[in-house]
């Protein structure tokens, strides 16, 4: 079954607007939760860290503020698109990490359309 | 250098034929190593671990080279349904930080 679950799958916003999307861990803490972003057929890209209790850390290149993150809880991360383009338009996917071996687990991904 | 090259491919086979990828990476020291298959418009999700014995999942067979620095995965028989990008993921010490490759395309073809 799944392991982290995000949503919402798909949504659509007009420009100018938010977007809020959430990922949850299930039955597991997660202190640490990654957000990504994947434009068709590329690669992922972390987009930022999200700790549990303090402020994401974001990479080179993300907008800390257009791109919030807040992970208020063990089990809870989301991602709000502020102010969003259609440039922004891309597959948004968080992960966390579980077990010994670190293994990373995926959200199942957010189709985010701005119109 | 990047962290983690992978050849992005794509592999065209025909079904029934093997099909090997490799994933190289440049951090001698890193812990843990992953096969993830990514179908077109999903999100990526785990094949297998890889262990320095190399381990097998069915026709999946994955193995750890340390001294050339380079994880592979091999298929063997393979089905339509194999066709998806094939992403490796290392992770170089104990930590949060993950190197992702650029993923591999295959495509099976009937």
């Amino acid at each position: 079954g799944a392991v982290v679950s995000q949503h919402p799958s798909r949504v659509i916003c007009k420009s100018g607007t938010s977007v809020k999307i959430e990922c949850r861990s299930l039955d597991f803490q997660a202190t640490t939760m990654f957000w990504y972003r994947q434009f068709p057929k590329q690669s992922l890209m972390l987009m930022a860290t999200s700790n549990e209790g303090s402020k994401a850390t974001y990479e080179q290149g993300v907008e800390k503020d257009k791109f919030l993150i807040n992970h208020a809880s063990l089990t809870l991360s989301t991602l709000t698109v502020t102010s969003a383009h259609p440039e922004d338009s891309s597959f948004y996917i968080c992960s966390a990490v579980l077990g010994q071996r670190n293994t990373i687990y995926f959200g199942e991904g957010s189709w985010l359309t701005v119109v | 250098r990047k962290e983690v090259e992978q050849d992005p491919g794509p592999f065209n086979v025909p079904e029934g034929a093997t099909v090997a990828f490799n994933c190289t990476y440049s951090n001698s020291a890193s812990q843990s190593f992953f096969w993830y298959r990514q179908d077109c418009r999903k999100e990526p999700k785990l094949l297998m671990s890889v262990y320095s014995s190399g381990n097998e999942d069915g026709r999946f067979t994955a193995q750890l080279n340390r001294a050339s620095q380079y994880i592979s995965l091999l298929i063997r028989d393979s089905k339509l349904s194999d066709s998806a990008t094939y992403l490796c993921v290392v992770n170089p010490n104990t930590g949060n930080q993950f190197y992702f490759g650029t993923g591999t395309s295959l495509t099976v073809i009937p």
